[in-house]
C-alpha cells in the first residue's frame, strides 16, 4: 500500500546549521508530496508541495525536491533558526483521493 | 476567513465519562478530517466526511468512539466511556473538494482522561 517513511527524530542542530530531514514514500502512480509543519500547540499547517517529478517546493527558506528514481522528497533548509523548531510532517497524495497520508513526523529543535 | 474551529481546546475528564469534541469547517468546505496524535502513535485518521456523509470510518478504534456530521458547518467526535489510553490531542481539518491538494487544520482539542 501506499506510504510516507520518514527519518526519526528529535533531530538537535544549532542556529544557523544545515537541516536535511529524509522522507521516503511507497506509491503507485504519480501523487503529489508534502511537508506540513505543526508549531508548539498548533494544528499542522502545509510548508510545501510539489505535483510531479523533478518539481521543487520552496518556503520560508525551506526546499524540497520530488525525486521519483529514489522516490524521496528531503526536506532542506541552509541555515535554520530558533524560530523553525517545531515537527515536520511528510505526506502524500493523490489528486483522485480525498486522504492526505502522513509519515511520523520528525521533531526537530534549534538551539541558540 | 475563519479557519477550522475546534472546542474545547483542553479538557480533563474522569474515566468513564462521555468527551464530545466539536468542529466546525471552513465554510465551503466540502470534506471534513477527524485526526488523532499521540506520541505513540503519531497522526492518525479517525473519520473523514464529503458533504456531511461518513465515507471511511476505518481509523475509528472502537465502538466507544462516534462521530457526526448533522450540517456543513458542524461535526461533532464523541467518546463514551472514556478511558485513559484515548487522552491524545484530536485535530479537525477540512478540504474544498478532492482534488484539492491543501487540507486546514484546526489548533487540536488536547484530552487528557484521568
Amino acid at each position: 500500500g501506499n506510504s510516507v517513511t520518514q527519518m526519526e527524530g528529535p533531530v538537535t542542530l544549532s542556529e544557523e546549521a544545515f537541516l536535511t530531514i529524509n522522507c521516503t514514500y511507497t506509491a503507485t502512480g504519480y501523487p503529489s508530496l508534502f511537508w506540513y509543519v505543526q508549531y508548539p500547540g498548533e494544528g499542522l499547517q502545509l510548508l510545501l508541495k510539489a505535483t510531479k517529478a523533478d518539481d521543487k517546493g520552496s518556503n520560508k527558506g525551506f526546499e524540497a525536491t520530488y525525486r521519483k528514481e529514489t522516490t524521496s522528497f528531503h526536506l532542506e533548509k541552509g541555515s535554520v533558526q530558533v524560530s523553525d523548531s517545531a515537527v515536520y510532517f511528510c505526506a502524500l497524495k493523490y489528486s483522485s483521493a480525498s486522504k492526505i497520508i502522513f509519515g511520523s513526523g520528525t521533531r526537530l529543535s534549534i538551539r541558540p | 476567513d475563519a479557519g477550522v474551529i475546534q472546542s474545547p481546546r483542553h479538557e480533563v475528564t474522569e474515566m468513564g465519562q462521555e468527551v464530545t469534541l466539536r468542529c466546525k469547517p471552513i465554510s465551503g468546505h466540502d470534506y471534513l478530517f477527524w485526526y488523532r496524535q499521540t506520541m505513540m502513535r503519531g497522526l492518525e485518521l479517525l473519520i473523514y466526511f464529503n458533504n456531511n456523509v461518513p465515507i471511511d470510518d476505518s481509523g475509528m478504534p472502537e465502538d466507544r468512539f462516534s462521530a457526526k456530521m448533522p450540517n456543513a458547518s458542524f461535526s461533532t467526535l464523541k467518546i463514551q466511556p472514556s478511558e485513559p489510553r484515548d487522552s491524545a490531542v484530536y485535530f479537525c481539518a477540512s478540504s474544498f473538494t478532492a482534488l484539492e491538494d491543501t487540507i486546514y487544520f484546526g489548533e487540536g482539542s488536547w484530552l487528557t482522561v484521568v
